[in-house]
């Protein structure tokens, strides 16, 4: 059973803590992107990786950061320097870098406690 | 700056009739437009697409049509089933890059019977 999976479900972050959250693919897909739902807005990219040990910002980088050490996983990182992390966070994935269609995850809901 | 606007937040039809959501966008350089659709705690998944050089795409119940000189994109679903019922999305790319779409705030689309 092919997709994409992204863990927590809810997550709750303290004031000046780094919190990560997971992105795992088995598509078999080159391409992983991270975007931020606020409400009343629309998906806005926060970083996407076209391949392996790269990855490029996104409209809203400032204050998270991301790795891509394999092919299946793009965790991001939601640092302290993002002042105002709660969203609905959702990852996405596409067979090459450019790909017509982007699949998603369920999402991942940061709450700040 | 918005550059995807889908002015109407929700849309109420009945079952059986025609639906139509709207997207404008503003940046000429888009050439590639995505529709996508969103369950309540689901990501939102592919519907169809529509490319520049073309003015409609159709695939079953679901029609895009594009006007490039009103900067103007509508989906029509006919007929319109409870099924249907979700927020749906619109996106552009500009110069095949679709690494980076750019997302409407939505419209949320109810169908009753």
């Amino acid at each position: 059973d092919g997709g994409i999976t992204q863990s927590p479900k809810y997550l709750f972050r303290k004031e000046g803590q780094n919190v990560t959250l997971s992105c795992e693919q088995n598509l078999n897909h080159d391409a992983m992107y991270w975007y931020r739902q606020d409400p009343g807005q629309g998906l806005r990219l926060i970083y996407y990786s076209q391949i392996v040990n790269d990855f490029q910002k996104g409209d809203i980088a400032e204050g998270y950061s991301v790795s891509r050490e394999k092919k299946e996983s793009f965790p991001l990182t939601v640092t302290s320097a993002q002042k105002n992390p709660t969203a609905f966070y959702l990852c996405a994935s596409s067979i090459l870098a450019g790909a017509e269609t982007q699949y998603f995850g369920p999402g991942t809901r940061l709450l700040v406690l | 700056d918005q550059q995807v606007k889908q002015n109407s937040p929700s849309l109420s039809v009945q079952e059986g009739r025609i639906s139509i959501l709207n997207c404008d966008y503003t940046n000429s350089m888009f050439d590639y437009f995505l529709w996508y659709k969103k369950y309540p705690a689901e990501g939102p998944t592919f519907l169809i697409s529509i490319s520049s050089i073309k003015d409609k795409n159709e695939d079953g119940r679901f029609t895009v049509f594009l006007n490039k000189s009103a900067k103007h994109l509508s989906l029509h679903i006919v007929p319109s089933q409870p099924g249907d019922s979700a927020v749906y999305f619109c996106a552009a790319s500009a110069g095949g890059n679709t690494d980076k779409l750019i997302f409407g705030t939505g419209t949320r689309l109810q169908v009753f019977p």
